[in-house]
């Protein structure tokens, strides 16, 4: 059973960067897709991008500028740096693991991180 | 970009059967996954390629995907099942996945 353990800075001021990480036990970076979605307070899910067993990373075309996914296959980890906050990124943010391809679900979920952006 | 609209709430009677819609233009042609989120609580996937049950998920859950809309059930529906659900579709034309508007479910 996998498990996804996810952390990183909770409170940004504007037009910082935002940096989290997601370990993952009991599951291999190389074999899945691996996901970071956003739930706004009160509002719905939004996907953010993806990173495949190659390493090659794929995001929302409304965040792509100021995003980016990366991987750490020595320590099982991947991360999501998104530049240039604004109080709109104010979110929970997740990570989660896909399947084997690109259309596949998201079957396991780290606990998810508040992440607040205050002027 | 693609659009995905669910009803923003159904209330259904505990033993009845509740049936949750997601529309998008001919999403038929599309994989639909289903999630299950309760308050405080990360998503957990209840269904995936329009019908598949994940392990764990009751025999109660089913889903159905036709032309216009997607359609997941809950059968039986319990205390339990109160909860918000996703829908969610890999778009081709954008190369990124898009959600539903989300359903509250409320059991009466």
């Amino acid at each position: 059973q996998v498990q996804l353990q996810q952390w990183g800075e909770g409170l940004l001021k504007p037009s910082e960067t935002l940096s989290l990480t997601c370990s993952v036990d009991g599951g291999s970076l190389s074999d899945h897709y691996w996901h970071w979605i956003r739930q706004p307070p009160s509002k719905g899910l939004e996907w953010i991008g993806e990173i495949d067993l190659r390493g090659i990373s794929n995001y929302s075309p409304s965040l792509a500028s100021r995003v980016t996914i990366s991987k750490d296959t020595s320590k099982n980890q991947f991360s999501l740096k998104m530049n240039s906050v604004t109080v709109a990124d104010t979110a929970i943010y997740y990570c989660a693991r896909g399947g084997y391809y690109y259309d596949s679900s998201q079957d396991s979920w780290g606990q998810g991180t508040l992440v607040t952006v205050f002027s | 970009s693609y659009v995905l609209t669910q009803p923003p709430s159904l209330s259904v009677a505990p033993g009845k059967t509740a049936k949750i819609t997601c529309g998008g233009n001919n999403i038929g042609s599309k994989s639909v996954h289903w999630y299950q989120q309760k308050p405080g609580q990360a998503p957990v996937l209840v269904m995936s390629y329009d019908r598949d049950r994940p392990s764990g998920i009751p025999e109660r859950f089913s889903g159905s995907n036709s032309e216009n809309t997607a359609t997941l059930t809950i059968s039986r529906v319990e205390a339990g099942d109160e909860a918000d659900y996703y829908c969610q579709v890999w778009d081709r034309s954008s190369d990124s996945y898009v959600f539903g508007t989300g359903t509250k479910v409320t059991v009466l």
